[in-house]
């Protein structure tokens, strides 16, 4: 599966939307980007997923560069709740529907 | 829907003692589970796959014969850690794969092995 970079952290202000970049520059034509966020001392969340196509659900949206090489999850009004680490993954179609985590961004609302 | 539970939330043992953690889809089937684990300030480290009827299938370095899976039905996987120790004291989460190929998790065991 595709390499994921993501910043390390980021700041965003209490109802402001929170924008959270993910780089995937090897990603492959049959590798979907998975999203999720894990709360502190909590099993990560689903957020949201894509394959070329923008999504979006009623937690966030979901943005896919034409090329596939990068993605914006856009959370449109962050809350002191979306405080957690975001994790950008890509996966392949495959067989085994594996998830490999990396560091991820921490994001930090602040009121 | 798509929740996952996980039991016990938390289990402080003696050295050398099993201990079983359990790992339920609870509104749909789970034909595959996942068994994760997290140190502190760390990332998640994919353990195990789990697949209903047949044997686990571990990651490098994950030892098969300390930590014992059974996925004895569609809807609950478990996890021995055999003789404990106190560098298995960890977080210990799981997840099932669901509807579109996406992986719900539980909320995961936190562990302490005393």
């Amino acid at each position: 599966d595709a390499k994921t970079t993501q910043p390390t952290s980021m700041d965003c202000a209490e109802g402001r939307a929170a924008n959270l970049p993910c780089n995937h520059s090897t990603i492959s034509g049959n590798e979907y980007v998975y999203w999720y966020r894990q709360i502190h001392s909590q099993g990560p969340q689903y957020i949201i997923h894509g394959l070329k196509n923008n999504e979006t659900n009623e937690m966030a949206s979901l943005i896919i560069t034409e090329d596939r090489k990068s993605s914006t999850l856009i959370l449109p009004h962050a809350t002191l709740r979306d405080t957690a680490v975001y994790y950008c993954i890509v996966r392949a179609r495959s067989n085994d529907y594996k998830l490999s985590f990396g560091a991820g961004t921490t994001v930090t609302v602040r009121a | 829907g798509a929740v996952v539970s996980q039991h016990p939330s938390w289990v402080i043992c003696k050295s050398g003692t099993s201990v079983k953690i359990e790992c339920r889809s609870l509104d749909f089937q789970a034909t595959t589970m996942f068994w994760y684990r997290q140190f502190p300030k760390q990332s998640l480290m994919l353990m195990a796959t789990s697949n209903e009827g047949s044997k686990a299938t571990y990651e490098q370095g994950v030892e098969k014969d300390k930590f014992l899976i059974n996925h004895a039905s569609l809807t609950l996987s478990t996890l021995t850690v055999t003789s404990a120790h106190p560098e298995d004291s960890s977080f210990y989460i799981c997840s099932a794969r669901g509807a579109q190929e996406t992986q719900y998790f539980g909320p995961g065991t936190r562990l302490l092995v005393l």
